[in-house]
């Protein structure tokens, strides 16, 4: 079965510093798809960023980019110059090229130091 | 704004009632899924469907049913509520094919008293 997990459920980072996020995953699945998820407390679901496993080269949006290892089956996300407004719960989430379902892990809560 | 619209956002009910959460996709989606949060199985998915017809069930309980109509907006019906269901309702939709990621509403908030 395919699982996700996020082995740090908080983290705090001082305001325009860097972070980084931890987010595993298993599967024997050769075709899929890796997406960050983001939760202010206003509860929506946002989209951050995603992956296609058969690309090496790591996704970037503005400040947030990943650390996709495949081989390690790490997906890790890095917020630069973190924002108030980067306080969230983040999501990491898999999807099988086969299926539609999202598989979620158990979230990571940020907090932003001003 | 994701483009998919839910409602209610909150609804307060007691045990053993019935009730129905109502998505409306975001135009030229075709598919439409159901999640679960709540604080002990976080975030889990129920059940899509595609363009009318069921396509995958997850953890969805039996006294749980769905259903999309012609218009493609879809309901989950939720019966015989206990208080472990009170939880966080999330509406994604997507294409439903290929890469293309899910968006999802705001959610409805289920409390069972």
């Amino acid at each position: 079965a395919q699982t996700v997990t996020q082995s740090q459920p908080e983290m705090s980072v001082q305001e325009a510093e860097t972070v980084t996020l931890s987010c595993t995953y298993d599967t024997s699945e050769s075709d899929y798809y890796l997406f960050w998820y983001k939760q202010p407390p206003s509860r929506q679901m946002i989209l951050v960023i995603r992956q296609e496993a058969y690309k090496q080269q790591n996704a970037t949006e503005n400040r947030f980019s990943v650390n996709f290892q495949k081989a390690a089956k790490s997906f890790s996300l890095k917020i630069s110059d973190s924002q108030l407004g980067d306080a969230a719960m983040y999501f990491c989430a898999y999807r099988w090229e086969g299926a539609q379902k999202l598989v979620f892990g158990q979230g990571t809560r940020l907090t932003i130091n001003p | 704004d994701s483009g998919v619209t839910q409602t209610p956002k909150h609804l307060i009910t007691a045990t053993g009632q019935r009730v129905t959460l109502r998505c409306s996709p975001r135009s030229g989606d075709l598919s439409v899924y159901w999640y679960q949060q709540s604080l002990d199985q976080g975030l889990q998915f129920l059940i899509q469907y595609y363009n009318g017809e069921e396509r995958a069930k997850g953890n969805i309980l039996e006294r749980f049913s769905a259903q999309q109509f012609p218009d493609l907006h879809s309901e989950l019906n939720l019966s015989s509520l206990e208080l472990g269901d009170s939880a966080l309702y999330f509406c994604a939709s997507s294409v439903g094919r290929g890469y293309q990621p899910q968006h999802f509403g705001d959610g409805t908030r289920l409390s069972i008293l």
